[in-house]
């Protein structure tokens, strides 16, 4: 089925540090693919996303490149800061489901100054 | 500004209780989701709503029911609370589905059943 496998946290980084959290997927189709940021005591909000192969979303300095041949969408930001310090979650979206988004597991970033 | 709201963001009930848990959006949207979310699990979808009086069950509908009366409004409810529903629930709303089909979500909702 689909399924979305996130790198295991917590990640903790000290700051000006450069993040990369891997992200892959199976999935049915040809999925849009998201990454939303949990801030603490917050609901999900969109980071960046990307719609066809190759597309790269980007926002906020984080960036994260639709790479269909490997089924991967991992999320890089080159000089993290205490404010990035959430959990980040990967999603595919499937279009033949309704456009259901498909989470993984989520990775908690702690960035210390 | 966008806006999914959720009725509370804290909740305490007590085994057996029925509970209701409210959302509403502003943005006039088609689709409304209902999620828990669990430390290591992620979301897990429960129910989503398409239209008004629609309801498809997600991947973990046990225990579970909705309402949607209203295209703004989509109500969880558990029939009959127990203590493995203690959990953050999370709801969210898009527009039909497209390529741009971003899900907003509500703050949460932290509930724990005793």
């Amino acid at each position: 089925g689909d399924s979305v496998t996130q790198m295991e946290g917590p990640v903790t980084l000290s700051e000006e540090a450069f993040l990369t959290i891997n992200c892959t997927y199976t999935a049915t189709g040809y999925p849009s693919l998201f990454w939303y940021v949990q801030y603490p005591g917050e609901g999900l909000q969109l980071l960046l996303k990307a719609t066809k192969a190759d597309d790269k979303g980007s926002n906020k300095g984080f960036e994260a490149t639709y790479r269909k041949e490997t089924t991967s969408f991992h999320l890089e930001k080159g000089s993290v800061q205490v404010s990035d310090s959430a959990v980040y979650f990967c999603a595919p979206l499937i279009y033949n489901q309704g456009g259901k988004l498909i989470f993984g597991q989520g990775t908690e970033l702690s960035v210390k100054p | 500004d966008v806006k999914v709201t959720q009725s509370s963001r804290y909740l305490v009930k007590r085994t057996g209780e029925k509970v209701f848990l409210e959302c509403v959006q502003d943005m006039d949207h088609e689709n409304m989701f209902w999620y828990r979310q669990d430390p290591g699990l992620g979301l897990r979808l429960i129910y989503f709503s398409y239209d008004v009086k629609m309801k498809e069950k997600g991947d973990i509908p046990e225990g579970y029911s909705v309402s949607r009366e209203k295209k703004e409004r989509f109500s969880l409810i558990l029939e009959s609370a127990s203590t493995n529903q203690t959990s953050m629930y999370l709801c969210a709303s898009s527009p039909p589905a497209g390529a741009y089909n971003e899900q907003f979500f509500g703050p949460g909702t932290r509930l724990t059943v005793l």
